[in-house]
């Protein structure tokens, strides 16, 4: 089984300034890893995925994440967010055969103010 | 299109009454899924189709019965819910052979009152 742990809730940041959000992970097969994007009343949005190759992937709007296998997680990061950047952050992870059955992290509420 | 598109956007319903909620995708992708979000939560898997056959049901309870009746469609049949249900009602889909990423629609807000 997998499971995933975003230890922060919430994270508030000033506009323009930089930002990471954690996520750490346990499983005992070999994963694929998500970060997906999700605004009030709407659905998710993938920001970007680790497959395999290099560890430090880059996504959607200016965001990256690193995977770290020894320490069994994958930051997401940006250098400057924007207030349009609000919004909750999650984490998935799915077995890398097989059916994806994503398994979300609690989420992190991303505030961003002027 | 990278598009999978959910109807109705918002539903209220009894707990006799009898709804469905509908998915729609163009993309070719095999393998569709049902996932439940409460409120402030991760959503949660609920069934996921392949070749429009149902090969996974997180025990979900019998009064959610999902259909797909061809590889675009998916479709969640509801029958007597509870208020413990209400709920973001998220579809989504991916490429059978490559379980690399899943497309996730806008969802169906359920109240059931």
């Amino acid at each position: 089984a997998q499971s995933v742990t975003q230890l922060d809730s919430q994270v508030p940041v000033f506009e323009e300034a930089p930002v990471e959000l954690r996520c750490n992970y346990s499983s005992s097969v070999s994963v694929y890893l998500f970060w997906y994007v999700q605004y009030p009343n709407q659905g998710l949005q993938l920001l970007l995925k680790y497959l395999s190759g290099s560890t430090l992937v880059k996504g959607i709007n200016g965001f990256e994440a690193e995977f770290n296998k020894s320490q069994t997680s994958f930051h997401l990061r940006k250098p400057s967010v924007h207030i349009s950047d609000t919004a909750e952050y999650f984490c998935a992870v799915t077995p890398n055969t097989g059916f994806q059955k994503l398994v979300f992290g609690t989420g992190t509420r991303l505030l961003v103010s002027p | 299109d990278t598009e999978v598109t959910q109807t109705p956007k918002h539903l209220v319903m009894g707990m006799t009454n009898k709804k469905s909620l509908k998915c729609e995708q163009h993309m070719g992708h095999r393998a569709m899924y049902w996932y439940k979000q409460k409120a402030k939560k991760p959503p949660e898997l609920m069934f996921v189709y392949s070749y429009e056959k149902l090969s996974i049901n997180e025990s979900v309870p019998s009064r959610f019965s999902p259909e797909c009746p061809n590889s675009s469609l998916l479709n969640l049949h509801l029958h007597a819910l509870q208020p413990e249900d209400s709920a973001l009602y998220l579809c989504a889909s991916s490429e059978q052979s490559l379980n690399t990423e899943a497309f996730f629609g806008q969802g169906t807000r359920l109240t059931v009152v």
